[in-house]
């Protein structure tokens, strides 16, 4: 079946560090991969996606490869700041599918 | 535009009341999606409506829960007799095509 494991949090840096959040997925067809945000009291939110192998996806500074070979989705970004602190979801929509598969989350510090 | 609301958008209630839960979808969005999200925990799909479809009910937990949408827009989601291990966020979502989901910011619910 299909399912997505990241990285387990909660993931604590400071400020202008550089950010990695794995995220690997199993999947039957050929999926599109997304990272969803859910700042604190709020809804989640599309941050970026890829539909395709070798895709890159990015948004806000972030940046996320779609590799077909390693079947990942690592979210990254060059310097963080503190209003970066939440939760990010990496997620996965089967090609033709209607349900997206959401991974944990994983909580995102940013100290000033 | 208005985003997805919902309410309430806390409910604390005694073990074995009933609760409805309401999510008011982007205006113009055909596909209704609900969620569960414990704490520490990714998002459970719940139900799926699209259009004038039956939806699907893959992922309620029992028939305890149930869920309707009336005229293609709002929709209630009914939890009958609630248990302790039914605390947690429940999350509305719309789309207009299944591809990208935007959220509402959910309703947390407590029962004692």
């Amino acid at each position: 079946g299909n399912s997505v494991t990241q990285m387990e949090g909660p993931v604590t840096l400071s400020e202008e560090a550089f950010l990695t959040i794995n995220c690997t997925y199993t999947a039957t067809g050929y999926p599109s991969l997304f990272w969803y945000v859910q700042y604190p009291g709020e809804g989640l939110q599309l941050l970026l996606k890829a539909t395709k192998a070798d895709d890159k996806g990015s948004n806000k500074g972030f940046e996320a490869t779609y590799r077909k070979e390693t079947t990942s989705f690592h979210l990254e970004k060059g310097s963080v700041q503190v209003s970066d602190s939440a939760v990010y979801f990496c997620a996965l929509l089967n090609t033709g599918g209607f349900k997206t598969i959401f991974g944990a989350g994983t909580r995102l510090f940013v100290k000033a | 535009g208005a985003g997805v609301s919902q309410s309430p958008s806390n409910k604390v209630t005694e073990k074995g009341k009933d609760v409805e839960l309401r999510c008011d979808p982007i205006s113009g969005h055909t596909a209704l999606y609900w969620y569960r999200q414990s704490l520490g925990q990714g998002l459970e799909f719940l139900i799926y409506f699209q259009g004038n479809s039956a939806p699907d009910k893959s992922g309620l937990p029992s028939d305890r829960f149930s869920a309707e949408r009336t005229g293609g827009s709002v929709s209630t989601l009914t939890i009958q007799r609630t248990q302790q291990e039914d605390s947690a966020v429940y999350l509305c979502a719309s789309s207009p095509d299944t591809y990208e989901q935007y959220f509402g910011p959910g309703t947390r619910l407590t029962v004692t």
